[in-house]
């Protein structure tokens, strides 16, 4: 099946620890995307990438880093530095390249914080 | 200005309704526009895109566009209980594909 996965579905972190959470496509999208979500709010755009190698900060990169070293693969590491990490964290992915294209969510990891 | 805007809700309707929800956009240039649907605790889960002015039909779900007005809009028919979910309007911006998200309407449909 052809899909978004993330893992884990739920994280717990301590203060002061940097958590990573993981995102894999195999549905051969060049662009992936990470949001986040705070209840009563909308997505807000966290970091982007539209190639292999590259990637750009989104509305609210601060306190989050990522990489993006494979196609398949675009892990977000929450740091220390990110005061309020507590949200759903929505990882996306799109083909690319036309105002048309559209972008599918994975299922979401739940952050809380210890 | 928030750049989409939408009603927070909630919006209910009776079973078998019309349920209407309304989204506006500030950059005048943006040129698709997409419905995604979000139950509680789940991911957003695309309904409908859109990328021309006038009505676009999906079964029992229609969007309207109206660029001049910078108004998106979705319309359900015969409106079921699993209908009941939050609502988010999403615009593409021009020049990117970035997503400007709403935040989104609830809706909620009675037996």
């Amino acid at each position: 099946d052809g899909g978004i996965t993330q893992s884990p579905k739920y994280l717990f972190r301590k203060e002061g620890q940097n958590v990573t959470l993981s995102c894999e496509q195999n549905l051969n999208h060049d662009a992936m995307y990470w949001y986040r979500q705070d209840p009563g709010q909308g997505l807000r755009l966290i970091y982007y990438s539209q190639i292999v190698n590259d990637f750009q900060k989104g509305d609210i990169a601060e306190g989050y880093s990522v990489s993006r070293e494979k196609k398949e693969s675009f892990p977000l590491t929450v740091t220390s530095a990110q005061k309020n990490p507590t949200a759903f964290y929505l990882c996306a992915s799109s083909m690319g390249g036309t105002f048309q294209e559209t972008q599918y969510f994975g299922p979401g990891t739940r952050l809380l914080v210890l | 200005q928030k750049e989409v805007e939408q009603n927070s809700g909630p919006l209910s309707v009776p079973e078998g309704a019309i349920a209407s929800l309304n989204c506006t956009y500030s950059d005048r240039g943006s040129q698709s526009f997409f419905w995604y649907r979000q139950y509680s605790g789940k991911s957003p889960e695309l309904i409908m895109s859109i990328y021309s002015n006038g009505d676009k039909e999906d079964g029992r779900f229609t969007a309207q566009l109206n660029k001049a007005s910078q108004y998106v809009s979705l319309l359900i028919r015969d409106s079921q209980p699993s209908d009941s979910a939050t609502y988010l309007c999403a615009v593409r911006n021009t020049g990117f594909q970035k997503l400007v998200f709403g935040t989104g309407t609830r809706l909620l449909v009675s037996p």
